[in-house]
């Protein structure tokens, strides 16, 4: 049991360049959340998805794509990469959204550079 | 959009000292859960609290929600070095989290 994985684990991409972050889960959580953190902040939402084919933006979705064609992966794609955009990446999952007992599970995170 | 206040930012004490880290907000939330987050790592959960009023211990840490679930406490009794860490605050309302921006938390030994 894996819980959480996320690839890259670092990644520097020039301006303007695309890119996958991927995540998968292996704990058949409905829940899958994309979160971005800034250094000394907290995490703010990108997206998330309650569940296969469904997603929904969360707080800071602009330059951002996802997908979620299978319960276990959850991608975020990046289009043309801007230096705002430097950050490191969590995904995370739970089995339901929010509520006693339904723990999200965090992912190692992906620490991305754009110059 | 739903705001996290959390305070201190940043909190240096000795070891042995207590301390007590906030979360406010203006809005309510069906539930609040505390993570704690070390360097290079993502966050892990430490409570969740769900009803207004709730309070729950875990060893040395009580965790409050306050009355009308707009926010919560985090009291830390006879702080150790290894206590040190980002302390976040999360709350859920209808399926999405907001996260504070987290208290910094060193305990010197």
């Amino acid at each position: 049991n894996a819980g959480v994985t996320q690839t890259p684990k670092f990644r520097i991409l020039k301006i303007g360049q695309s890119m996958t972050l991927q995540c998968t889960q292996d704990m058949n959580h409905n829940y899958m959340y994309w979160y971005r953190q800034d250094p000394g902040m907290g995490l703010k939402l990108i997206y998330y998805s309650v569940g296969a084919g469904i997603t929904d933006k969360g707080e800071v979705p602009n330059g951002y794509n996802v997908s979620r064609s299978t319960t276990e992966d959850f991608p975020l794609r990046l289009e043309l990469a801007a230096p705002s955009q430097t950050s490191v990446y969590f995904c995370a999952s739970s089995l339901s959204g929010g509520g006693a007992g339904y723990e999200q599970y965090f992912g190692p995170g992906t620490r991305l550079t754009v110059t | 959009t739903q705001l996290l206040e959390q305070s201190p930012q940043f909190l240096s004490i000795q070891e042995g000292e207590n301390l007590t880290v906030y979360c406010n907000s203006s809005s309510v939330f069906s539930s609040l859960q505390w993570y704690r987050q070390e360097p290079g790592e993502g966050p892990v959960l430490l409570v969740t609290v769900v009803t207004g009023g709730e309070v729950k211990k875990l060893k040395r840490l009580t965790f409050q929600f306050g009355d009308a679930r707009k926010d919560s406490s985090l009291h830390i009794t006879a702080a150790q070095p290894g206590d040190t860490g980002l302390y976040l605050c999360a709350g859920w309302h209808a399926g999405k989290s907001t996260f504070g921006d987290g208290t910094t938390l060193t305990v010197k030994p």
